[in-house]
């Protein structure tokens, strides 16, 4: 059974760095062509793909954010990090990590709401 | 970056109508194309990939069709737990991948 969980802090103040983890079970990321995302969603609008990290640890980060965005994992632990630098109440939003299937994400953390405020 | 675009952004059907929602990208993706659906608090879930194969546990009143810029999206006969928004997702250019603005489905 592959499960996802998102973990992190509710509360960041502006100008903070993000750090949110994914722990995950019922698959490995060591496995061939196995690879986890991150993507994010604001209050009441569309989803925004962040970054992806693959079984080879290679990287890839959205065009619009990559400046921002470090992923990263750690196989034995079965986690996947991700890190944004200089955060912005623009940046209020629930955080999902899923599991990549082809072009698609076909497993889902539940998410986790970062609001960003003073 | 390809841009997705959804028509329309809202919906009101009855129970028992067919709903039709349409995705176009700003360029040919070939079938590259997914659909999730999300309901109120909940992560997305995949419905539909590669334009038109129905995934594993989904109702088969849920279908999809389509290729290059333009797709649809079908539900036959609509359902009161079917209330929820849709989202189409291109990944034609990988690893990048981008969805569309949404459609949000409510009975009449």
């Amino acid at each position: 059974q592959v499960t996802l969980r998102e973990s992190g802090p509710a509360l960041v103040k502006p100008t903070q760095t993000l750090t949110l983890t994914c722990t995950f079970s019922g698959f490995s990321l060591s496995t061939s062509g196995m690879c986890v995302s991150w993507i994010r969603q604001p209050p009441g609008k569309a989803l925004e793909w962040l970054a992806l990290i693959d079984w080879d640890d290679d990287k890839y980060y959205s065009t619009s954010l990559k400046t921002r965005l470090t992923i990263s994992k750690d196989t034995s632990k079965n986690q996947v990090v991700l890190t944004m630098t200089n955060m912005d109440p623009v940046d209020t939003a629930t955080y999902y990590c899923e599991r990549n299937k082809g072009g698609g994400f076909d497993y889902w953390g539940q998410g986790t709401l970062v609001t960003v405020s003073s | 970056d390809i841009q997705m675009t959804q028509s329309p952004s809202s919906l009101s059907a009855s129970v028992g109508d067919r709903v039709t929602i349409t995705c176009q990208a700003s360029q040919d993706i070939s079938n590259y194309l997914n659909w999730y659906q999300q309901k109120p608090g909940k992560a997305p879930k995949l419905l539909i990939y590669d334009a038109s194969n129905l995934e594993t546990g989904v109702p088969s009143r849920f279908s999809g069709s389509g290729s290059g810029t333009d797709f649809t999206f079908t539900i036959s006969s609509l359902q009161p737990e079917d209330i929820a928004t849709y989202y189409c997702q291109q990944y034609d250019n990988l690893p990048i991948f981008t969805f569309g603005p949404g459609t949000k489905v409510d009975i009449k």
